[in-house]
């Protein structure tokens, strides 16, 4: 029972670069959830999806596309990459909004 | 929007004593608060999750009040350890500028529990 998974763990990305980030659980929840954590500002929602086929923006979505085809993975791409970007990146899931989230390892990315 | 906000940043005590933790949150109107603990270079590891309705929440070593009304919560911990040296926490779940329920955090109290 893995719980939830983060491909890569680590990146460096050149600016106008494109990548995408993987997240997988084996949890069967219904939600995910994408996170950037940066020095001084806590965690911060870029994007969730309530189910299979659905997604939503977050507080900081803009520079991020996502996509949900699986009800197991969640997808994250940046398309054109920009060193504002350069954070580290946690996916979570949940069964529900009032329910715990459980969280991946985290990717930390660079772009320069 | 709602505003988390977590005090100390850092706080350092020697092994044995008892602490707590604070956190408050701005918009009383969440459906939960869950705390979480982070070590280094790793993800967030759920604590202890309180609901709406509820005053506290016991886990072990670790209490966690909530007061929805004032928009404060407490994490206590009792007889700290150097291995409860880690980043501690704090989640609300309610409305963001969408509509919809979603998590927000504060940016954490540092905690260093010296031997």
């Amino acid at each position: 029972n893995a719980g939830v998974t983060q491909t890569p763990k680590f990146r460096v990305l050149k600016t106008g670069q494109s990548m995408t980030l993987l997240c997988a659980q084996d949890m069967n929840h219904e939600y995910m959830y994408w996170y950037r954590q940066d020095p001084g500002m806590g965690l911060r929602l870029i994007h969730y999806s309530v189910g299979e086929g659905t997604t939503a923006k977050g507080e900081v979505p803009d520079g991020y596309n996502v996509s949900r085809l699986k009800k197991q993975n969640f997808l994250l791409g940046l398309e054109s990459a920009a060193p504002s970007q350069t954070s580290v990146y946690f996916c979570a899931t949940s069964n529900g909004y009032s329910y715990e989230q459980y969280f991946g390892p985290g990717t930390r990315l660079t772009v320069t | 929007k709602q505003e988390v906000t977590q005090i100390p940043a850092a706080l350092s005590v020697p092994e044995g004593e008892n602490l707590v933790l604070n956190c408050s949150f701005t918009d009383s109107a969440i459906y939960n608060l869950q705390w979480f603990r982070q070590d280094p270079g790793k993800g967030l590891t759920s604590l202890l999750l309180i609901q709406s309705s509820q005053r506290e929440q016991t886990s072990g070593r670790l209490n966690a009040s909530l007061d929805k009304s004032s928009g404060r919560s407490t994490l206590y911990i009792a007889a700290s350890q150097p291995g409860d040296s880690a980043t501690y926490l704090c989640a609300v779940t309610s409305l963001d500028q969408t509509g919809a329920n979603n998590l927000f955090f504060g940016t954490g109290t540092r905690l260093t529990v010296i031997p």
